[in-house]
Formats: structure tokens, C-alpha cells, sequence
């Protein structure tokens, strides 16, 4: 299994829709968990954070967390087109301290 | 206040050849990542410093080597390159690193093409 998993899509969103990441981990202890934006060509750039289990909203970004089930998700509400790009979810694994992101989704918001 | 720097942002070198890439985080951050990203393996923990020191390192060969100065700015060495280590390296700075205080930010990036 690998350590931090997701879609590697294209996940198509027609705009003005909600788009829906979703990222699955191994290490059951792990607890800080990012969310990381990247355009082509461009450095990923920080959206979101969670430590705790349950939602965490900022703006148009909602993050879920549930630990028991390893998963982390990323919610977009009111998709624009602006919001497509590659989306890289990342994991602290507790076990040394080293941030392990997953190969991200690629999400295109359809105009 | 002023992001991560990266420098060169773009380099070719030839097989064999040996770089040096340069980081300089945000200020008052003290910890130094080291990631290296192309299309098949995503992004590739490479090492990580803090204070002077390497607190982690990835499974790299040990062509791959870094250091950090007392003023958190960091280097990279890739000696010896190959064809495969062609690549975007992204430095990303955080304030320890470490427990849930290590949001980290990327700087943009030095693209290296090995021919």
C-alpha cells in the first residue's frame, strides 16, 4: 500500500459545481495533514491544514478529516476555472517527522 | 515579508557534471526540505535541515548531499549526474518542522536538465 494515495484523475467539475479530493494514508499515527496547490509549471502553493477529526473550513476550501479511516478529503465549493490545476495532498508520518505527499489529482474545472 | 528563494531557477549540465542548488527560506524559519519532482514519481523527499544539522534524510543516492548554514540558508550537491536526475528540486522552508506546526511554504523551483 502506498503511504499517501489519490486519484490521479483528470477530474472533470463543471463550474459553479463542488469538486470533491480525496486522499487515503497508511501511517495510523500521522496527525498533521496539508493540502497543496499546484499550477503547471508552478511550486506547490499551501491551501489548507488539518490536525483535528472533522471539517475545517476557509472560504471556498472545506477540509475533512477521519482518522479512524485514514482519509482526508478536500471539498471546493463554487468550482471556478482558476481552481484547475494539481492538487497534492501530504501527510506528516509520525513515526520520523517527514512530510510524504501523494502524486495528486488533476482537477479541471469545466467553463 | 519575503518567500522562499531558489537559485539557479534553471540549469543544464551534462552527464557526469556535479551542481550546487541554493535556498534561502523565509525568515525566521529554521527548517530546510529538499524535494525532487518529475512526472512518474511525484514529489521525493530528499533530505531535510535544521540548525546546521540533517534531521532526515530520504532514499537517495549518496550523490545527493545538502548543507545548511547558520543563517537557514541551504544548499543541495548532486554529484556525478545522471540522465534520470533531471528534474524540478523544490525547497521548502518551515518554522521547526517538526509536531503540527510545520506547514511548509515551496520556493519556485530550479528546473535541471541533464543531457
Amino acid at each position: 500500500q502506498k503511504e499517501v494515495e489519490q486519484n490521479s484523475g483528470p477530474l472533470s467539475v463543471p463550474e459553479g459545481a463542488i469538486a470533491s479530493l480525496n486522499c487515503t494514508y497508511s501511517d495510523r499515527g500521522s496527525q498533521s495533514f496539508f493540502w497543496y496547490r499546484q499550477y503547471s509549471g508552478k511550486s506547490p502553493e499551501l491551501i489548507m491544514f488539518i490536525y483535528s477529526n472533522g471539517d475545517k473550513e476557509d472560504g471556498r476550501f472545506t477540509a475533512q478529516l477521519n482518522k479512524a479511516s485514514q482519509y482526508v478529503s478536500l471539498l471546493i465549493r463554487d468550482s471556478q476555472p482558476s481552481d484547475s490545476a494539481t492538487y497534492l495532498c501530504a501527510v506528516n508520518r509520525n513515526r520520523d517527522d517527514k512530510i510524504i505527499f501523494g502524486k495528486g489529482t488533476r482537477l479541471h474545472i469545466l467553463p | 515579508k519575503a518567500g522562499v528563494t531558489q537559485t539557479p531557477r534553471y540549469l543544464i549540465k551534462t552527464r557526469g557534471q556535479q551542481v550546487t542548488l541554493s535556498c534561502s527560506p523565509i525568515s525566521g524559519h529554521r527548517s530546510v526540505s529538499w524535494y525532487q519532482q518529475t512526472p512518474g514519481q511525484g514529489l521525493q523527499f530528499l533530505f531535510e535541515y535544521f540548525s546546521e544539522t540533517q534531521r532526515n534524510k530520504g532514499n537517495f543516492p549518496g550523490r545527493f548531499s545538502g548543507r545548511q548554514f547558520s543563517n537557514s540558508r541551504s544548499e543541495m550537491n548532486v554529484s556525478t549526474l545522471e540522465l534520470g536526475d533531471s528534474a524540478l528540486y523544490l525547497c521548502a522552508s518551515s518554522w521547526d518542522g517538526t509536531g503540527l506546526a510545520d506547514e511548509q511554504f515551496f520556493g519556485p523551483g530550479t528546473r535541471l536538465t541533464v543531457l
